[in-house]
């Protein structure tokens, strides 16, 4: 089983769509966790830090369930800007070694159409 | 603004040559690592540093080192490239907050694509 798992899409939705993506881990002692977007033959940038209570950052939202290991990020109104792959990325667990790395999805790709 | 610079975005070198790749950071942070990615593979760690003089092997250091002689260079060396090392290269830099020991998250340079021929 991978440590972060994500569904590849791709994902086509209209402009002005709702979209939900999901990512479970394996690590339970994993303590970070984070989205980040990767355009494409750019490097991946931080979307969001995703907190135990759910957090929001204008049209983005991110939710963790650490019961079910289960992290989700909600794009409201999708622009095409929002064109990008989404990657879900965990701490690797306690301990000062698996603190500092990051685990990393492969990503979902998100392509926005007018 | 937060920086990681990568010294080149491009790079083809042939079979056999020592290749040097470096990276600078300007935010202080404790924590560079090297990543390499292919479509499919998703990003691989390669190596990374918690200090000065500290490094750790990552999932597939096979066929490379690192040297981190000051905080803010990180440098990833091909001892003698081979074709199967053509990709994308990442650095990134880290640091840990005080408070439980939460990571924030890296910020990345913006790459180095590698052709080997």
């Amino acid at each position: 089983r991978k440590e972060v798992e994500q569904d590849p899409g791709p994902f086509n939705v209209p402009e002005g769509a709702t979209v939900a993506f999901n990512c479970t881990y394996s690590n339970s002692a994993s303590q970070s966790f984070f989205w980040y977007r990767q355009d494409c033959r750019k490097e991946p940038k931080l979307l969001m830090s995703v907190y135990s209570s759910g957090n929001e950052d204008g049209r983005f939202t991110a939710q963790l369930n650490r019961a079910s290991q289960y992290i989700s990020l909600l794009i409201r109104d999708s622009k095409l800007s929002d064109s990008a792959t989404y990657l879900c990325v965990v701490n690797g667990g306690i301990g000062a070694g698996n603190n500092r790395k990051l685990i990393w999805g492969l990503g979902t790709s998100l392509a926005v159409n007018p | 603004d937060v920086k990681v610079t990568q010294s080149s975005r491009y790079l083809v070198k042939r079979t056999g040559e020592k290749v040097f790749l470096e990276c600078v950071q300007d935010m202080d942070h404790e924590n560079m690592f090297w990543y390499r990615q292919d479509p499919g593979l998703g990003l691989r760690l390669i190596y990374f540093s918690y200090d000065v003089k500290m490094k750790e092997k990552g999932d597939i250091p096979e066929g490379y080192s690192v040297s981190r002689e000051k905080k803010e260079r990180f440098s990833l060396i091909l001892e003698s490239a081979s074709t199967n090392q053509t990709s994308m290269y990442l650095c990134a830099s880290s640091s840990i907050l005080p408070d439980r020991g939460r990571n924030y998250g890296y910020t990345f340079g913006s790459g180095t694509r590698l052709t080997v021929v």
